[in-house]
């Protein structure tokens, strides 16, 4: 079966650095990209960023790039996404979703919820 | 890269059906054949309904139907039911081998 697994909500202050995990089982990790999603507070899905586990090659959404780093572990299936300086409007909830085909993300991550507040 | 047009909302009894409209540009719908459409119910992750324009992954029931014209693309459910209630979210690939997703609906079964 495949899955996606998260790790567990972050509260954090502003200015603090935060590196959440997306683990993948079930599947050749090194086969499908993997993406990251954020959601805001009640808002819609806005595509970040993708990585390739086999090569690590990356690529970012203009509107976070420079704004979080993508990384993946091949050796222990997981994929990262990190920021060295948070801020408050970095409040919101976080998928990782495996590529699938051309165009889509078939199996998604259970999501981490971040809270940056002073 | 400007987030693809949804309708904020739409509504329907069951039984009915109901189309979602997701309008772009050349440089995502207009581009490729790359369109999904993914369910999410409150508080849960997205869900896979459609690929490809048309295709639907396994288990996804054929009340779901995606189609293309130009720029827009559409999700039909037909047969509503009260579990389609929810946010669904259209994407597309586009030129700049990036992703980007729709501002999202919400259906409303009445």
């Amino acid at each position: 079966e495949v899955q996606l697994v998260q790790s567990g909500a972050e509260v954090k202050k502003p200015g603090e650095s935060l590196k959440i995990s997306c683990k993948g089982s079930g599947y050749s990790f090194s086969t499908y990209g993997i993406g990251w999603v954020r959601q805001m507070p009640g808002k819609g899905l806005e595509w970040m960023g993708m990585i390739y586990p086999g090569d690590s090659d990356t690529i970012y959404s203009p509107s976070f790039q420079g704004q979080v780093t993508i990384s993946v572990d091949q050796s222990i299936s997981t994929a990262y996404l990190q920021w060295s300086g948070l801020k408050a409007s970095d409040t919101a909830m976080f998928y990782c979703a495996r590529r699938f085909g051309d165009d889509a993300f078939d199996f998604w991550g259970q999501g981490t919820m971040v809270t940056v507040s002073s | 890269q400007s987030a693809l047009t949804q309708p904020p909302s739409v509504s329907g009894s069951p039984g009915q059906s109901v189309t979602i409209s997701c309008t772009g540009t050349s440089s995502d719908l207009g581009s490729y054949n790359r369109v999904s459409w993914y369910q999410q119910p409150p508080g849960t992750a997205p869900k896979l309904l459609i690929f490809e324009v048309t295709y639907r992954p396994s288990g996804v029931p054929d009340r779901f139907s995606g189609s293309k014209s130009g720029n827009t693309a559409s999700l039909t459910i037909s047969g509503l039911q009260t579990e389609d209630e929810g946010d669904y979210y259209c994407s597309s690939y586009t030129t700049s081998s990036n992703w980007v997703f729709g501002g999202g609906t919400k259906l409303t079964v009445l």
